[in-house]
């Protein structure tokens, strides 16, 4: 299985921030890897598919970067609605495999 | 409008069985894989299984394996039957839309239902 290696797992940013989250995949996935965002009682949404591109709707402070098996999730300036927990995904090979999470706590 | 709603999550005993589904609308049923994914309370997301577009493909997470069966009908509606239930199966079911981008020629998971709540608990 391929395991997907997500840091920091938190973090206490403040308002106006840049905020980078890394995911790291055990082999190689090309840009099979998306980005979700998930708020409390809510169901996870899409922000990033194909490791860097920007789902229709999102706000552009968020980009996507990487490739193989080094990714990252950028957040610039960022808003109080982003503070949720973020996943990563890979889509190259079943089982699809999750990172663990990185929350994002205001400060 | 793409819509999803699982439904069947109640509190079961551990042993036993449970099925849950998901209603589809708005798309073309037939034309896409779709996947059940889960949340413990508090914890990460986990994938759990596949059940391709002709419901004939399918794959689960070793967690569930011989246990948990993934099927669709042709009436929009995905299944999981969840056999031999133990307290880790508790979690928020979320039924998942897969689609595919010729664009980038890349998967992504596009939409989510609300999720389901099977407690497995004596």
């Amino acid at each position: 299985d391929i395991q997907m290696t997500q840091s920091p797992s938190s973090l206490s940013p403040s308002v106006g921030d840049r905020v980078t989250i890394t995911c790291r995949a055990s082999q190689a996935i090309r840009n099979d890897l998306g980005w979700y965002q998930q708020k409390p009682g809510q169901a996870p949404q899409r922000l990033i598919y194909a490791a860097s591109n920007l789902q229709s709707g999102v706000p552009s402070r968020f980009s996507g970067s990487g490739s193989g098996t080094e990714f990252t999730l950028t957040i610039s300036n960022l808003q109080p609605e982003d503070f949720a927990t973020y996943y990563c995904l890979q889509f190259f090979r079943y089982p699809y495999t999750f990172g663990q999470g990185t929350k994002l706590e205001i400060k | 409008q793409v819509h999803l709603v699982e439904s069947g999550g109640t509190v079961v005993q551990p042993g036993r069985s449970l099925r849950l589904a998901c209603e589809a609308s708005g798309f073309s049923f037939n034309s896409y894989a779709l996947h059940w994914v889960r949340q413990a309370p508090g914890k990460g997301l986990e994938w759990v299984a596949v059940v391709s577009f002709d419901g004939t493909n399918n794959f689960y997470a070793d967690s569930v394996k011989g246990r948990f069966t993934g099927s669709r009908n042709d009436f929009n509606t995905l299944y999981l039957q969840m056999d031999s239930l133990t307290y880790e199966d508790t979690a928020v079911y979320y039924c998942v839309r897969e689609t595919f981008d010729y664009s980038v020629r890349s998967s992504s998971f596009d939409y989510w239902g609300p999720g389901t709540l099977v407690t497995v608990s004596s």
